[in-house]
């Protein structure tokens, strides 16, 4: 396993609240990844990073931001939390391979 | 955006049975990875092909790289309760810094014991 921790785990806020999920990796991985995970959508990227203040827009980057101040940590914002962004949030890391590896996620819930 | 064709969507089988799930593209690629999900949890990686025509396995998992380099295709022998779970594919499209997966909407694994 890659050492990957997401916090927090589980989290229920209410429409219009700021929101900040944590990615912490210990492998060192220059790639790190935010996805949502939905039914019947499979695994979407959110943004991704290809090093220390290097990111870059995936396929469902409306309504999130990023930043990745070290190789570390990897924060994912929702600036204003909507009911659609209710989901699965999976954080993983890569080392440039392809190869992406999972942590263990956050079910957000936005009422 | 980009997806994968990954098929079946789902599977029912007897214990012992063996299992075949595959995924296609129109595009060409340069990795292709399978991963395993279980209820949850985040995926798990469980084999890499990075060459065409290459075949790689991981205990009763069996996997190919498509000689097109469009397919691949992922056998599991003998299947066992704990083989039960979503099965996604992904593949790789390098291009500079992107690194990103296009990825399959996974296949369902049920096993019957």
């Amino acid at each position: 396993d890659a050492g990957i921790t997401q916090s927090p785990r589980h989290k229920v806020t209410e429409t219009g609240t700021p929101v900040t999920l944590r990615c912490h990796q210990t492998e060192n991985h220059r790639y790190m990844y935010w996805y949502r995970q939905d039914p019947g959508h499979g695994l979407r990227l959110i943004h991704y990073s290809y090093g220390v203040k290097d990111t870059d827009k995936g396929e469902v980057s409306d309504g999130y931001s990023v930043s990745r101040s070290k190789t570390e940590d990897f924060l994912l914002t929702l600036e204003s939390a909507t009911s659609s962004q209710t989901s699965v949030y999976f954080c993983a890391t890569g080392t440039g391979t392809g190869e992406q590896y999972f942590g263990p996620g956050t079910r957000l819930t936005v009422t | 955006g980009q997806q994968l064709n990954q098929s079946p969507q789902s599977m029912f089988i007897q214990e012992g049975e063996d299992v075949s799930m595959n995924c296609t593209s129109s595009s060409i690629f340069n990795t292709w990875l399978w991963y395993k999900q279980d209820p949850g949890e985040g995926p798990v990686l469980l084999i890499a092909l990075y060459k065409a025509g290459e075949l790689t396995s991981n205990g009763r998992l069996t996997a190919q790289f498509g000689i097109t380099r469009k397919d691949s295709f992922l056998n599991i022998s003998a299947s066992i309760p704990s083989d039960v779970g979503i099965y996604f594919c992904a593949g790789l499209l390098n291009a500079g810094n992107n690194r990103k997966l296009i990825w399959g909407l996974g296949t369902s694994l049920a096993v019957n014991p």
